[in-house]
Parts: structure tokens; sequence; C-alpha cells
């Protein structure tokens, strides 16, 4: 059975750091891309990033961009987000997904709440 | 990039069919056959219902369809029921190596 476990949210003061992480199992984690997608609270889905499938390769949303960093370690099956000089407008649920093929995503995480509040 | 253009909302009564839009541009949807739909229940993951345009994932009912022409995907779903009743969000591939999400549809299932 394919999991995607995402952990590593809380409560964070602006301009502070935080590094989400996505445990996988169910499937050879090194032979997929990987992606971020986030959800403010009411609002819709947004996608924030994502990665290939040996880490040579990623790329960001504009409003991440020089702020956000993905990476993965296929030996742990995981995959993080680390996310730096946080704003309250990244408040969000984030979850992990799996690429299948043409960015669609048919495994999604249960999604890691995180705040940004002074 | 910005957001592709979906209805905020949409309603049908049971039995009925309903179609939901999604607009882009030349660099994203009219571009690419790269169009994928979701469905998200509240306080739920989102669950993958078309993928490429029109393929429809193991498991997903036939009562689902895509079609693109142009810049505009639709997803049609045909005989609605109680439990279609959920936000859907339209995504595609982008000319920039990215992806972008429409704003999500409301579908009410009256």
């Amino acid at each position: 059975e394919v999991q995607l476990v995402e952990s590593g949210g809380g409560l964070v003061q602006p301009g502070g750091s935080l590094r989400l992480s996505c445990e996988v199992s169910g499937f050879t984690f090194s032979s997929y891309w990987m992606h971020w997608v986030r959800q403010a609270p009411g609002k819709g889905l947004v996608w924030v990033s994502r990665i290939n499938s040996d880490a040579t390769d990623s790329d960001y949303a504009d409003s991440v961009k020089g702020r956000f960093t993905i990476s993965r370690d296929n030996a742990r099956n995981t995959l993080y987000l680390q996310m730096n000089s946080l704003r309250d407008e990244d408040t969000a649920l984030y979850y992990c997904a799996r690429d299948g093929f043409g960015f669609a995503f048919a495994y999604w995480g249960q999604g890691v709440l995180f705040s940004v509040s002074s | 990039q910005s957001a592709l253009t979906q209805p905020a909302s949409v309603s049908g009564s049971p039995g009925q069919s309903i179609t939901i839009s999604c607009t882009g541009t030349n660099s994203d949807v009219g571009g690419y056959n790269y169009v994928s739909w979701y469905q998200q229940h509240p306080g739920k993951a989102p669950r993958l219902m078309i993928s490429e345009v029109s393929n429809r994932p193991s498991g997903v009912s036939i009562r689902f369809s895509g079609s693109k022409s142009d810049n505009t995907a639709s997803l049609t779903i045909s005989g609605l029921q109680a439990e279609d009743e959920a936000d859907y969000y339209c995504s595609s591939y982008t000319s920039s190596g990215t992806l972008v999400f429409g704003g999500g549809t409301r579908l009410t299932v009256l």
C-alpha cells in the first residue's frame, strides 16, 4: 500500500524557518518525481515545488523561490521542504504528492499544517 | 504564473450532468495534454479523477470524463450523485516546467 506521511508542522514566527518531511512507503521512492502542494485555510490548492527522482533538478513557484528548498533522501525514502524567511501568507496545510506522468498526482499525504504568526 | 480560471460554484440535481470549465493559456492548458482534475471532500486530501486531459485512473467512476478545446479543459460528471458534492480543481503543466492549479469549483448536489 502506498503511503505518504508528512510531519514537521507547528507554529513559527515571521522570518523564521521550518523543515517539513514526507516519509513514503509502498513504492520505489527513488523512481518518482515528488511535489509539495499547499492549501491555505479555506482556499484552493497551490503548487509549491517539485524535485526529480535523483535530486538533480528542482523547481519552485515564484511565491517561494529563494526562500524554500526541496530535497530528498532516497535511502531514507523521505522528501523534505526547508522553508526560510517565512511570511504570514505561507500559513497552510502542506501536502506531499507523488508524480505519475504529466504532473498528475495519484497519491497524496494527509497534509501537515503550520502557521506563521507572531 | 496565474491560476487557471474555474467557476466558483456549480450545482445540479441528482441524475443530471454538469460540466466544470478550466481556462488557461497557450502556455499551459492549450500547450500540453497534461491537464488533471482532482476531487476534494472537506478535510480530505485531493483525489485524482482525470489525468492527461481525459484518462480516468483505475477506480474512478465512468461518470467522470474530461476533454479539452484550445485553452479550456472541461470536467463532466454525469448521473450526479450526492457523494459527488465536493470541491474540484484542475491543474496543468506549464511551459515553465511548473504546475498551476485552478482556483477550484464547489459542486453542490441539490
